[in-house]
């Protein structure tokens, strides 16, 4: 099984609603991520975790808010986003963090701020 | 991540080999290159990646150059669903920073 499921497929929200999108996946990797994708523009890295401990934060605004419960699950908590914000969310694991590792991403969250 | 330079924009006819190119020159010893591609509103999904030798899988090879600085990757026999944008990616730590890609258009 090398696939990495994302809910919802879809997201509309208010700027005061909070919201939580979900990422799974059961190969064993213990490296996962968070990508940002804006129209027309390529992925844009958020956050990385390495055995559920967060590792890399790339300085994304504290309304983007990430847990890691267990190896297999990424939650991406949301609060006051901005219309800004609207993107195509993508998840993807790796067997781990370092050099020669590939990446299986998800098919995305398309989340609409409105 | 060294920074890659990919051309814009290639086409390719229905069948034929495509040689998408990626320009790496500033690459560090330890950082692999690595190819993904990313088909109309789909997540992004690996093809390829290699540190120094020539790689081959069941989906492309990917060619690199004896001084690393550059590489080529090879989709042997086109077809209409290798349409997608292809980005080339030189990193140590698997955490990818992606850059603008080339956009394969295969055609009939």
């Amino acid at each position: 099984d090398t696939e990495v499921t994302q809910t919802p497929k879809h997201l509309v929200m208010g700027m005061t609603n909070k919201k939580s999108l979900k990422c799974e996946q059961h190969m064993g990797h213990r490296a996962m991520y968070w990508y940002k994708q804006k129209a027309k523009k390529p992925p844009e890295l958020m956050f990385v975790y390495s055995y559920e401990k967060l590792s890399i934060n790339e300085s994304v605004p504290s309304r983007f808010s990430p847990e890691c419960p267990n190896s297999s699950l990424l939650n991406l908590h949301l609060h006051a986003l901005q219309p800004e914000d609207s993107a195509l969310y993508l998840c993807a694991s790796s067997p781990r963090l370092g050099g020669g590792n590939e990446q299986y991403f998800g098919p995305g969250t398309r989340l609409t701020v409105t | 991540d060294a920074k890659t330079t990919q051309p814009t924009s290639m086409d390719c006819a229905e069948g034929r080999a495509a040689n998408l190119p990626c320009n790496h020159s500033t690459i560090s010893g330890n950082e692999y290159v690595y190819w993904y591609r990313q088909i109309h509103s789909q997540g992004p999904q690996y093809i390829i990646h290699g540190l120094k030798n020539n790689e081959t899988n069941e989906m492309a090879s990917l060619i690199i150059t004896e001084d690393r600085k550059s590489s080529t990757l090879i989709l042997p026999h086109a077809t209409l669903r290798d349409t997608a944008v292809y980005y080339c990616i030189a990193n140590n730590n698997n955490d990818m920073r992606f850059g603008a890609g080339t956009r394969l258009t295969v055609k009939p």
